[in-house]
């Protein structure tokens, strides 16, 4: 099976940079994807990673440990607007590649 | 890019009646669509893999009987909520597979069973 933790929220500054951790275990492993979720949406796809390392997009970057099993998404200049649930998921392995959501972190972004 | 609509977005409905949601890729044709519900401040709890032209596979503790998926074109599946209950209040997404990293989400339907 698999077991995902996340921190269940989070409060920033506008400005600021806020990272956020994820842990996972898992039997097989097939890379991790890092979701944000506005309340009452759908998520929306931020990151993929599947090698060791910090990936960055613009004011987001995710990084993966594979060997620790721990990822972190890493927010920058951070806006209003970045509020919201970001929803960590690692993809199953064994062929289905299904993705499994972790709980999700509820990021208050305030003035 | 890759556009999933549902629909409805929001139905409220009376206990004991049948629901039928629809999901549809629009630009892009998905053998594979995913089913989840969400329950307010939780995550997406995965409840089948639909596959077209065959049968869903459905979560350990999802009853297929209770929740109906049809998945007849490449671009259009079902998810039928039968015999609606309060407890089945909630949020239902889908999502269609582009690739084998790659899926993206329709819009959400609210379900309100009263």
């Amino acid at each position: 099976g698999q077991n995902i933790d996340q921190p269940t929220e989070m409060t920033a500054t506008e400005g600021a940079i806020v990272q956020i951790n994820c842990t996972y275990q898992t039997s097989g492993f097939n890379g991790l994807f890092w979701y944000q979720q506005h309340a009452g949406e759908a998520p929306t796809f931020l990151s993929y990673n599947v090698l060791d390392g910090l990936e960055e997009k613009g004011r987001f970057s995710s990084f993966l440990s594979r060997s620790k099993g721990y990822s972190y998404l890493l927010l920058k200049e951070l806006q209003m607007k970045d509020s919201a649930s970001y929803l960590c998921a690692v993809l199953r392995s064994g062929g289905s590649y299904i993705p499994t959501f972790g709980r999700g972190t509820s990021l208050i972004v305030h003035p | 890019g890759a556009v999933v609509s549902q629909h409805p977005s929001w139905v409220i409905c009376k206990s004991g009646t049948s629901v039928k949601i629809e999901c549809r890729s629009l630009d892009f044709q998905a053998t594979t669509m995913f089913w989840y519900r969400q329950f307010p401040k939780q995550s997406l709890m995965l409840m089948a893999t639909s596959n077209e032209g065959s049968k869903a596979t459905y979560e350990q503790g999802v009853e297929k009987d209770k929740f109906l998926i049809n998945h007849a074109s490449l671009t259009l599946s079902t998810l039928t909520v039968t015999s609606a209950h309060p407890e089945d209040s909630s949020f239902y997404i889908c999502s269609a597979r582009v690739s084998t990293y790659e899926q993206y989400f329709g819009p959400g339907t609210r379900l309100t069973v009263t």
